[in-house]
């Protein structure tokens, strides 16, 4: 079946605009998760959703950031105000049921802030 | 607080055995462990509950000892499609609240024919 879908794969903007990124997860994965992976650094975790609720955003650095999932499938992560500071990798993952069970990682968007 | 992992980074031959720590100040629920490629997403490799759980997936097993937070990975008869870094992530509780998975510094693995 198909795995966890990101667009777009590559993001450049200007400092100050504002961008999308989608996630489209494995079908019937209740779990989402974001996080954001800085160059030889880990995946840091930035909010998880179970099914269209934000069971835990406390990974958001401030509140330019912000993510929706409405229909509990495809999430948004959203981030106003771009700074040279947000450039990263963002990945987004589903489970099946919870953070217990194994995550399915997507090819993430890589974002630059110019 | 983000796991700490050691060594940072180790070179094998084909053949040779590794291990990989990860080492928590936090008391830990489960730890999990995956393996990312260079420019690719992280893949799953395992899970371990607390309990001293020890698994295997073909060669590559791991450990956990929940009274010292800590997890091992154990590599033998490393293949060249072991390279890569592995992170393990760790969770504090098995309840609703405790579900953010914090991954480790990273270990960065390579296996030279």
């Amino acid at each position: 079946g198909a795995g966890v879908s990101q667009t777009p794969s590559n993001k450049v903007t200007e400092k100050g605009k504002y961008v999308e990124l989608r996630c489209d997860p494995i079908s019937g994965h209740t779990a989402l998760y974001w996080y954001r992976q800085s160059l030889g650094q880990g995946p840091e975790f930035l909010i998880y959703f179970q099914g269209t609720g934000a069971a835990d955003d406390s990974g958001l650095p401030n509140d330019r950031f912000f993510a929706v999932r409405p229909e509990g499938s495809v999430s948004t992560l959203k981030i106003q105000r771009t700074e040279r500071g947000d450039s990263a990798v963002y990945l987004c993952a589903s489970s099946l049921k919870s953070s217990y069970n194994e995550q399915f990682f997507g090819p993430g968007t890589r974002l630059t802030v110019l | 607080q983000q796991p700490v992992q050691s060594p940072q980074a180790v070179i094998l031959r084909e053949g040779e055995d590794a291990v990989i720590n990860c080492s928590s100040s936090k008391a830990l629920y489960s730890v999990h462990w995956y393996r990312q490629k260079h420019g690719e997403a992280p893949v799953f490799l395992m899970i371990l509950l607390k309990g001293g759980e020890q698994k295997g997936h073909e060669k590559i097993s791991a450990s956990f000892n929940e009274k010292k937070q800590q997890s091992s990975l154990y590599l033998t008869a490393s293949q060249l499609s072991y390279s890569g870094t592995y992170f393990c992530g760790t969770l504090k509780g098995a309840n609703f609240g405790n579900e953010k998975l914090t991954f480790g510094t990273g270990t960065r693995l390579t296996i030279i024919p």
